[in-house]
């Protein structure tokens, strides 16, 4: 079965410092992966999506993350966070089984704060 | 273009009436999900439709909730006999097509606060 562990619920750091969110996965299968964001009182915004075409993805608002299969492994970064980052995380991965309905695994979510 | 629209945005009802979330998906998309988002629970996957059928319900909590979309497009999810337990956050998504390399397109939500 799939599912994914997000290893932090809460993540501070200064404004103008790098961001790395933690999420380690569980697959009996390659993996797609997704993170999403979720601003306060709104939906859930896709960031970016592994495929397994390259496993350094690149997002949207400058946000990273490397596949790392030895590691089980789908950390988010950015180089350089801003206020506007602050906002809950989402590690996920679809749901493989008898039937491909591409419904969504969700990890425990990350609160990220960034303090000027 | 426009994206998900889910509506009301807030809903407030008494314990044991019945409520109606609505969901306006991207036009186009044929897949339609349901989600909710609690506290305790975090989100959960609720229904999943493929135009207007619905081949996975397996989240669904109990027989109170039900789920249905007409013409392939809007789809309205039913509590009846409402119970503090469902106030939560119910999110729609749709996408272009079901399958597990979909990104899903999330509308604001509909926050129901049961008294």
């Amino acid at each position: 079965a799939q599912s994914v562990t997000q290893l932090d619920s809460h993540v501070s750091v200064s404004e103008g410092t790098p961001v790395l969110l933690r999420c380690n996965y569980s697959s009996s299968y390659s993996p797609s992966l997704f993170w999403y964001v979720q601003h306060p009182n709104k939906g859930l915004q896709l960031l970016l999506k592994y495929t397994s075409a390259a496993t350094l993805v690149k997002g949207i608002n400058g946000f990273e993350a490397e596949f790392k299969k030895s590691e089980t492994s789908f950390h988010l970064t950015k180089p350089t966070a801003h206020m506007s980052d602050e906002a809950e995380y989402f590690c996920v991965v679809p749901y493989i089984g008898s039937s491909n309905t591409g419904k969504l695994i969700f990890g425990q979510g990350t609160t990220l704060q960034v303090k000027p | 273009g426009a994206g998900v629209s889910q509506s009301p945005s807030n809903k407030v009802t008494e314990k044991g009436k019945d409520v109606e979330l609505r969901c306006d998906p991207i036009s186009g998309h044929t897949a339609l999900y349901w989600y909710r988002q609690s506290l305790g629970q975090g989100l959960e996957f609720l229904i999943y439709f493929q135009g207007n059928s619905a081949p996975d319900k397996s989240g669904l909590p109990s027989d109170r909730f039900s789920a249905e979309r007409t013409g392939g497009s809007v789809s309205t999810l039913t509590i009846q006999r409402t119970q503090q337990e469902d106030s939560a956050v119910y999110l729609c998504a749709s996408s272009r097509t079901g399958g597990f390399n979909q990104p899903q397109h999330f509308g604001d939500g509909t926050r129901l606060s049961i008294l």
